[in-house]
């Protein structure tokens, strides 16, 4: 089953921030996160592994609740570079191997 | 240049005739995956393969067949295109297992089912 991802889409004025979560019904093992602008391929942001662990790369981060089976992805003050759409993949406990991804989320950033 | 290859990026076909995406990777990655994108459903896994000979069902395997004979090449085989097929194809690799290693995707094909 496909993570849910909220909100849809997000629109930013540069500098403000946004928060993307992803959450899934089933127990997870990791979860990656990815940024796809239009027309490219995905591009790799992070993993989180463990419960609770957080990342950081550059000015967005990640936390990753295993117990809740959530994952948030912090973009601060954000960039025009940002705009895009998030993909959350998550892999799940006892069916590793597998990455399924959420349907989306679309941000743009306006200067 | 480590990357993840696909050809064609653009293909228009008519229903029922065979295609083949190619996908070769020179990272030597043990892990391959298919997916296609359509809008508003995100990336759903079609196939994946752990390792040479390995290969698996992802979430749409339907109407799609892959080999893995060589780690580097991980074709992606429509025997009989139709229409609900048209969709953006994406190839990706990754180093080994999914919790540490990021996937590496190819630049897409896109394929019309006339």
């Amino acid at each position: 089953q496909q993570p849910v991802q909220s909100p849809q889409a997000v629109i930013l004025r540069e500098g403000e921030d946004a928060v993307i979560n992803c959450s899934s019904s089933k127990a997870l093992y990791s979860v990656h996160w990815y940024r796809q602008k239009h027309g490219e391929a995905p591009v790799f942001l992070m993993i989180l592994l463990k419960g609770g662990e957080q990342k950081g790369h550059d000015k967005i981060s990640a936390s990753f609740n295993e117990k809740k089976q959530q994952s948030s992805l912090y973009l601060t003050a954000s960039q025009l570079s940002y705009s895009g759409t998030y993909f959350c993949g998550t892999e799940g406990r006892g069916n590793t191997d597998k990455l399924i991804f959420g349907t989306g989320t679309r941000l743009q950033v306006f200067p | 240049e480590a990357q993840v290859t696909q050809n064609p990026r653009y293909l228009i076909t008519v229903t029922g005739k065979k295609l083949t995406v190619t996908c070769s990777q020179n990272m030597n990655h043990e892990y391959m995956s298919w997916y296609r994108q359509d809008p508003g459903l995100g990336l759903r896994q079609i196939y994946y393969s752990m390792n040479v000979e390995v290969t698996d069902k992802g979430d749409v395997p339907e109407g799609y067949k892959v080999s893995r004979k060589e780690k580097r090449n991980f074709p992606l085989i429509l025997e009989s295109p139709s229409p609900n097929q048209t969709s953006l194809y994406f190839c990706a690799s990754s180093f080994g297992q999914l919790y540490n290693s990021p996937l590496h995707f190819g630049n897409g094909t896109r394929l019309t089912v006339t």
